[in-house]
């Protein structure tokens, strides 16, 4: 199994434009993360999904984030329009069960 | 009050020490616990898992004590490539699934 796989691994944008990060989960995986960390926030929950489906959105701060999951095999996170603070660490999770792993995340840059 | 806590780093070690990382969380309906290694710049991977008797892993020793809602870890014979950020991580919600919350870590540096 290849992993969890996100792209782009890296990611510049200028302010306001529109951004869409990527995650494939292992396959058979039913739960969906998305996770951002920065130096100031630590690891912070964005959404999660069971089955597609959002469950909890909570943490996904403001308007300008939205996330999908149009298929088992797919998830995207969008930010439009970007801003500078957005700029951290974007990583996707998937589990079944209790077994959690991480993609090797997206390194996001907002100039 | 952040929903897990952890001690404030950096600890920095001599090869061979043994070193202590403790971590409170504060939802008593916390299902199960977890202890993740990051190294810099790269995804955080699950280390151990945290059980209420108490588990060990080689040099690695997790401990649980639910009515205090504390969580520590304990690093002995401590090696160079032990240095990295360790990860207080609690679910909260299902036993299956459910979201994992994370602690803002602590940098531990082993030198020789």
């Amino acid at each position: 199994d290849a992993g969890v796989i996100q792209s782009p691994r890296h990611e510049v944008t200028e302010m306001g434009q529109e951004v869409t990060l990527r995650c494939k989960p292992i396959s058979g995986h039913d739960y969906l993360f998305w996770y951002r960390q920065t130096m100031m926030r630590g690891l912070e929950l964005l959404i999660y999904f069971n089955n597609n489906v959002p469950i909890d959105d909570s943490g996904m701060p403001e308007d300008r984030f939205s996330a999908k999951m149009p298929n088992a095999s797919f998830s995207t996170l969008k930010i439009q329009p970007s801003e500078p603070r957005d700029s951290a660490v974007y990583f996707c999770a998937s589990s079944f069960g209790s077994g959690y792993t991480f993609g090797s995340g997206t390194r996001l840059t907002v100039v | 009050r952040k929903e897990v806590e952890q001690d404030p780093g950096p600890f920095n070690v001599p090869e061979g020490a043994t070193v202590a990382f403790n971590c409170t969380y504060s939802n008593s309906a916390s299902q199960s616990f977890f202890w993740y290694r990051q190294d810099c710049r790269k995804e955080p991977k699950l280390l151990m898992s945290v059980y209420s008797s108490g588990n060990e892993d080689g040099r690695f020793t997790a401990q649980l004590n639910r009515a205090s809602q504390y969580i520590s870890l304990l690093i002995r014979d401590s090696k160079l490539s032990d240095s990295a950020t360790y990860l207080c991580v609690v679910n909260i919600g299902y036993n299956q699934g459910g979201k994992l919350i994370f602690g803002q870590g602590t940098e531990l540096s082993v030198k020789p």
